[in-house]
């Protein structure tokens, strides 16, 4: 059984398409968050998001928005795609906030921006 | 603000050699300490994660570090690296609000025979 599971694996769309990105975590965490990995494999944190808060890093663009159907999911919907969105997109959970706990993570996504 | 810092973004070593990456971080606040590795294509796992109990860590496959607190180090280290040690290893620390990590730009580890 998978513990995070992100679909697609890869994603190939022309500048100014919208896309979603779906992540599923089966492990009864309460937060989740969503990391983008770049060209020289430098992570950074995008949202983290639990039942209750959604906490937004300010240097993402309004363009990206996760959206949380439910506790065990939470996707990512990009409008108007860039070239400079390409990367790697990768879902994680944790228990809860607080820090200490370790963040499980999904397979990533790689999106390519034509 | 908290963040941490990778020194060598290349680290080469022959099977069975000792394994050390570096990784100093920078917090107001007592840290959070993890290290993750990253195979090709694929997701991070946790090797090991530093909580303010024992101050030498020990992880899995045979990887282990020691948070020093004089040093703000929290170097990993494996005493005989092999060929499948070889990966992106990442260090990171939880920021002060505990809603992310933030991480270190990452050491490549290259294991020859």
């Amino acid at each position: 059984d998978t513990a995070v599971s992100q679909t697609p694996k890869y994603l190939v769309t022309q500048m100014g398409n919208d896309k979603s990105i779906k992540c599923e975590q089966n492990l009864g965490h309460d937060t989740m968050y969503w990391y983008k990995q770049d060209s020289k494999k430098f992570l950074k944190i995008m949202f983290s998001y639990n039942n209750k808060e959604l906490i937004i890093n300010e240097t993402v663009p309004n363009r990206f928005s996760p959206k949380s159907p439910d506790k065990a999911h939470l996707n990512l919907h990009i409008n108007s795609l860039e070239l400079g969105d390409s990367a790697v997109y990768f879902c994680a959970s944790s228990p809860r906030g607080g820090g200490y706990n370790e963040q499980f993570f999904g397979p990533g996504t790689r999106l390519t921006v034509l | 603000a908290q963040s941490v810092t990778q020194l060598g973004s290349h680290v080469s070593v022959s099977e069975g050699a000792l394994v050390l990456l570096r990784c100093n971080y920078s917090s107001s606040v007592p840290p959070y300490l993890f290290w993750y590795v990253q195979y090709p294509n694929q997701g991070l796992q946790l090797l090991l994660k530093y909580t303010s109990a024992a101050t030498l860590v020990k992880g899995i496959n045979g990887f282990e570090a020691e948070f020093k607190k004089s040093e703000t180090s929290f170097h990993l280290t494996k005493p005989s690296a092999h060929m499948s040690d070889a990966a992106e290893y990442f260090c990171a620390v939880s920021n002060q609000a505990g809603t992310a990590l933030i991480f270190g730009k990452g050491t490549t580890l290259s294991v020859s025979s």
